[in-house]
């Protein structure tokens, strides 16, 4: 099964609102709430942002915030800081204790 | 808090296995699984399997699944990966992370483990 589709990069300027995709199917996004996103910073370990589409945990940012429509979530992180630039990855649940990341997305803060 | 603590690079040739460990601490360690993940240089991140700390209950991705075995030792709240007949595509960083029911939350991650394969 190929990753999920998300775009490579999503740039933009600060204090704007970018908004990261991540396209699957039936089987995957589109059936379960169990969709995470991820922050990674340059030589460091993923971090969770968001779980189950669009809860946060605690101690992070409540600029970023998460949806799904069909087989697509969405990653918005708005008012956008220097110290967002970093790769995303989404993540989904697919049955059967197996799980898929996407691509990854770079986010560049112009 | 809770946290895992992986053990060191390794370097291997291709056709050699690899043993990495991960050693949880700050939290009842069968009460969770531990996933583990990796990233080949410059690449996205792979999801290779998860293991129940509860019941040995393990799931492994396809592609891999021929070539790896996932273990726990609950006296030691340590799970381990072992990844057998070593190629250099599997030169990456491999990570152990925190998975209550393999849905793919996270919550916790360790540092990481660099595995290189080259003759």
């Amino acid at each position: 099964q190929s990753a999920l589709t998300q775009p490579a990069s999503v740039s933009g300027s600060p204090g704007q609102s970018i908004t990261i995709s991540c396209t699957g199917t039936n089987n995957d996004v589109g059936s379960y709430n169990l969709l995470s996103w991820y922050q990674q910073h340059p030589g460091q370990a993923p971090k969770l942002i968001i779980s189950e589409v669009s809860r946060r945990p605690s101690g992070v940012s409540n600029r970023f915030s998460g949806s799904k429509s069909g087989n697509t979530a969405s990653l918005t992180i708005s008012g956008l800081q220097a110290e967002d630039e970093a790769d995303y990855y989404c993540c989904s649940y697919l049955g059967g204790s197996a799980v898929m990341f996407g691509g990854g997305t770079k986010v560049t803060v112009l | 808090q809770a946290q895992l603590v992986q053990s060191g690079a390794e370097v291997k040739k291709p056709g050699a296995s690899v043993n990495i460990s991960c050693k949880a601490s700050g939290y009842t360690f069968t009460s969770y699984g531990i996933s583990w993940v990796r990233q080949a240089p410059g690449q996205g991140l792979e999801w290779m399997g998860w293991i129940s700390a509860h019941n040995g209950n393990t799931k492994y991705e396809e592609k891999v699944q021929d070539r790896v075995t996932m273990t726990t030792d609950t006296s030691e709240s340590t799970a381990y990966m072992e990844l057998r007949s070593l190629r250099p595509d599997d030169t990456a960083m491999y990570y152990c992370a925190r998975d209550k029911y393999s849905t793919g939350l996270y919550q916790i991650w360790g540092p990481g483990t660099l595995v290189i394969v080259s003759s």
